[in-house]
């Protein structure tokens, strides 16, 4: 079946340390994006790549870096720039770069520091 | 720009109870609207879809209508299930240009037996 997969589900940070969440999908999905959702809130946008090789900030990119160097693959690293990094971290895909056809979720990463 | 805004929870109701969560939208143009639907401890998953006026999107007894008229997309089912308890979250997307889905701040709902 296609999907998305996101590893590992739970993830302990001690301070200062960087951590990479990974995110794979073979559904031959050309978008892909990474949220953050804290407890009560909705869904912020981190970082989204639109093609291979090719990335944008979203909307609180700070402390966080990604790469898209094949299609399937869209890995988050949460750096120790990131201050407050204890939250559940979501990864989508979406068919185009235009989603008028919705986004694909995984089933989530659960950060926390130690 | 584009925006959602949903019905502030939480709510909560008793079982076989009917249940409607608002959704209003500001967009140009005529956007696709979605509501997603998150479990506990999991991801978003897609619960319906409408992607033009007056279209209906319906799923697992779940409903909701595209006004364009009134700019809304409201969740309603008629009779709702302790197994519905979740968060709920409305969004839309454009069909044009490199447009990201804009998803409103989820409703959380919780049924009671």
């Amino acid at each position: 079946d296609g999907g998305i997969t996101q590893s590992p589900k739970y993830l302990f940070r001690k301070e200062g340390q960087n951590v990479t969440l990974s995110c794979e999908q073979n559904l031959n999905h050309d978008a892909m994006y990474w949220y953050r959702q804290d407890p009560g809130q909705g869904l912020r946008l981190i970082y989204y790549s639109q093609i291979v090789n090719d990335f944008q900030k979203g909307d609180i990119a700070e402390g966080y870096s990604v790469s898209r160097e094949k299609k399937e693959s869209f890995p988050l690293t949460v750096t120790s720039a990131q201050k407050n990094p204890t939250a559940f971290y979501l990864c989508a895909s979406s068919m185009t770069a235009s989603p008028v056809y919705g986004y694909t979720f995984g089933s989530g990463t659960r950060l926390t520091v130690v | 720009g584009n925006s959602v805004t949903q019905m502030e929870g939480p709510v909560t109701l008793s079982e076989e109870a009917f249940l409607t969560i608002n959704c209003t939208y500001t967009a140009t143009g005529y956007p696709s609207l979605f509501w997603y639907v998150q479990y506990p401890g999991e991801g978003l998953q897609l619960l319906l879809k409408a992607t033009k006026a007056d279209d209906k999107g319906s799923n697992k007894g779940f409903e909701a209508t595209y006004r364009k008229e009134t700019t809304s997309f409201h969740l309603e089912k008629g009779s709702v299930q302790v197994s519905d308890s979740a968060v709920y979250f409305c969004a839309l997307s454009k069909d044009f240009g490199n447009e990201k889905l804009t998803f409103g701040t989820g409703t959380r709902l919780t049924i009671i037996p």
